[in-house]
């Protein structure tokens, strides 16, 4: 159970800011936000995570809404390279924990 | 870091005969997951591993799955009698002590049963 709502597609120009919602309206006190990705015919890869606060790494900006029952991945500058459908996923940090569970996530296409 | 290595990439079998995959996850990693992934069911987890040790094989699809992880380096799927329906990609993934990260993903392996 992904525990997340996201759209099934969206296209961004390349060069342009691609912004990916995620809802996750029963996310509880302890759980993250994490973004993973899967280009075509790869294993999925991390992009980023975050609990409240905004986070951004040279990858991505995540933003998290103040009530937590939302997010938003960016991708700044989005690249033909970046076309992949990307995963929102909420869970616990906890040691020894399976709990990355995937849903459908979004296909992101990135437009010349 | 060569990362999470899977063999083999691709693999076509027929009906009935036994298939193995093979994963050797991160060093230092302790936690070994095997997912399956299918355009009709998307990414689904089959089993995990814990220092060495099955923690949870409720994704296990039936008795003809199997998986083992004799050592913290290397683990393996077994698919036997193997059917049509186990054509899938199967991603095996390695994670460390936090989870901070998440995990890291092999390359997976491509199954196809005819």
């Amino acid at each position: 159970d992904a525990k997340t709502t996201q759209p099934p597609s969206m296209d961004c120009a390349e060069g342009r800011a691609a912004n990916l919602p995620c809802n996750h309206s029963t996310i509880s006190g302890n759980e993250y936000v994490y973004w993973y990705r899967q280009i075509h015919s790869q294993g999925p890869q991390y992009i980023i995570h975050g609990l409240k606060n905004n986070e951004t790494n040279e990858m991505a900006s995540l933003i998290i809404t103040e009530d937590r029952k939302s997010s938003t991945l960016i991708l700044p500058h989005a690249t033909l390279r970046d076309t992949a459908v990307y995963y929102c996923i909420v869970r616990v940090l906890e040691a020894g924990a399976n709990n990355l569970f995937f849903g459908t996530g979004t296909r992101l296409t990135v437009i010349p | 870091d060569a990362g999470v290595i899977q063999s083999p990439r691709h693999e076509v079998t027929e009906m009935g005969q036994e298939v193995t995959l093979r994963c050797k996850p991160i060093s230092g990693h302790n936690s070994l997951f095997w997912y399956r992934q299918t355009m009709m069911r998307g990414l689904e987890l089959l089993i995990y591993f814990n220092n060495n040790v099955p923690i949870d094989d409720s994704g296990m699809p039936e008795d003809r799955f199997s998986a083992k992880m004799p050592n913290a380096s290397f683990s393996t799927l077994k698919i036997q009698p193997s059917e049509p329906r186990d054509s899938a990609v199967y991603f095996c993934a390695s994670g460390g002590d936090t989870h901070y990260y998440g995990y890291t993903f092999g390359s997976g392996t491509r199954l196809t049963v005819v």
